[in-house]
């Protein structure tokens, strides 16, 4: 079964200053995985994906993810804060051939920053 | 092109009442899934629809079914409401092309309270 562990509930940083939020994922097969931002009171925006081409992956905002089989992590960096940053994530998984797309998705991390 | 929609953006019921919530994808598809996020807590998968036919379903009780339309628009509905349903419904629209993996858009959802 597929799962997803996010470190950290929370990550305070001030602005300029590195980003780094941290997922593990568990897949008996390849996974396919994401990060998505949520805004208060809005939906889920999808930052960036991994779909088994490329292991560093660039999504929008100055975002990035590397997949690293090995430590099965895919964890979220940006270089510099921006106060616009703030928000919560989600890392999700989901399995691959023969899937409906279903998402399993972690419990989140707030992102706090500070100015 | 408006992205998915879903309505109402807040509801506020009490237990033991039944709840329509309702979804409109993104223009092109055909794909619906539903899910719950709880306070605090990841989204978690209620179910898919395709084809007017539920296709998944995640660990959620009979009192959650839903319905998908000709125009690929679909509705959650939830009975027998309980204090633990309270959470934002997200609905998720894709394009089934076949391929191993669909990308899901998120709509902004609806945020339901039992009281």
């Amino acid at each position: 079964a597929q799962s997803v562990t996010q470190l950290g509930s929370h990550v305070s940083v001030s602005e300029g200053a590195l980003v780094l939020l941290r997922c593990n994922y568990s897949s008996s097969v390849p996974p396919y995985l994401f990060w998505y931002v949520q805004y208060p009171n809005q939906g889920l925006q999808l930052l960036l994906k991994y779909t088994s081409a490329a292991t560093l992956v660039k999504g929008i905002n100055g975002f990035e993810a590397e997949f690293k089989k090995s430590e099965t992590s895919f964890h979220l960096t940006k270089p510099s804060a921006h106060m616009s940053d703030a928000a919560e994530y989600f890392c999700a998984v989901t399995l691959g051939s023969g899937n409906t797309g279903k998402l399993i998705f972690g419990q989140g991390t707030t992102l706090q920053v500070k100015p | 092109d408006a992205g998915v929609t879903q309505s109402p953006t807040h509801l506020i019921k009490t237990r033991g009442q039944q709840v329509t919530l309702r979804c409109s994808p993104k223009s092109g598809h055909d794909t619906v899934s539903w899910y719950q996020q709880a306070l605090g807590q990841g989204p978690q998968f209620i179910f898919q629809y395709y084809e007017e036919e539920e296709r998944q379903r995640g660990n959620f009780p009979d009192r959650f079914s839903g319905h998908q339309f000709p125009n690929y628009s679909s509705e959650l509905n939830v009975n027998a409401l309980l204090l633990g349903d309270s959470a934002l419904y997200l609905c998720a629209s894709s394009w089934d092309r076949g391929e191993r993996y669909n990308e899901q858009f998120f709509g902004p959802g609806t945020r339901l309270t039992v009281l």
